[in-house]
């Protein structure tokens, strides 16, 4: 079985800082794993998704990811935030091959202020 | 593209009543996914179905929940009575197969008096 944990519950950030929010997964098979933000009162969205390949990983919205196997990490990165980008933000697995139960994380509110 | 329909997007009933909420998938999405939403519990998958079969069911609470999806294009999540604990929102989601992403819906958020 697999599992996600966000440490972080709320981020605040300046505007046009950096961020990093963190992800670590756990399991015993190989994986995919993806990151999805919620802006509020809508659904979630996918921001980027490691399925194979190259461990750096690009998305929508300025956003990266980077997977690092030995520290079963999938840490969410963007160099330069904007107020729009409070939200909600989810790390999710899922076994590698079959996305048919994706396990997330508890998700870290990214708050930008100005 | 329409993206993924839920309707209602909000509810307000009283304990003991009937609910019912309902998805329209992406057209051609073969998998569908009700989740729940809660500050308590995240975000769990309830059930899903592949080509309008229930595949796993596992995560839904207790038998007064249930889910249907008559056809391909329309799914519907049924509380029968509803708690005050059933409060939360519910999303759906559909995927066009094995490999690709889910797509989620606006939800549903369900208040339960």
């Amino acid at each position: 079985a697999q599992s996600v944990t966000q440490l972080d519950s709320q981020v605040p950030v300046f505007e046009e800082a950096p961020v990093e929010l963190r992800c670590n997964y756990s399991s015993s098979v190989s994986v995919y794993l993806f990151w999805y933000v919620q802006y509020p009162n809508q659904g979630l969205q996918l921001l980027l998704k490691y399925l194979s390949g190259s461990t750096l990983v690009k998305g929508i919205n300025g956003f990266e990811a980077e997977f690092n196997k030995s520290q079963t990490s999938f840490h969410l990165r963007k160099p330069s935030v904007h107020i729009s980008d409070t939200a909600e933000y989810f790390c999710a697995v899922s076994e590698r091959g079959n996305t048919d139960k994706l396990i997330f994380g508890t998700g870290t509110r990214l708050q930008v202020f100005p | 593209d329409a993206g993924v329909i839920q309707s209602p997007r909000h509810e307000v009933t009283e304990m003991g009543q009937e609910v019912t909420l309902r998805c329209k998938p992406i057209s051609g999405h073969d998998y569908l996914f009700w989740y729940r939403q809660t500050m308590m519990r995240g975000l769990e998958l309830l059930i899903y179905f592949n080509n309008n079969v229930p595949i796993d069911d596992s995560g839904m609470p207790e038998d007064r929940f249930s889910a249907k999806m008559p056809n391909a294009s329309f799914s519907t999540l049924k509380i029968q009575p509803s708690e005050p604990r059933d409060s939360a929102v519910y999303f759906c989601a559909s995927r066009p197969d094995r490999n690709n992403e889910q797509f989620f819906g606006p939800g549903t958020r369900l208040t339960v008096l």
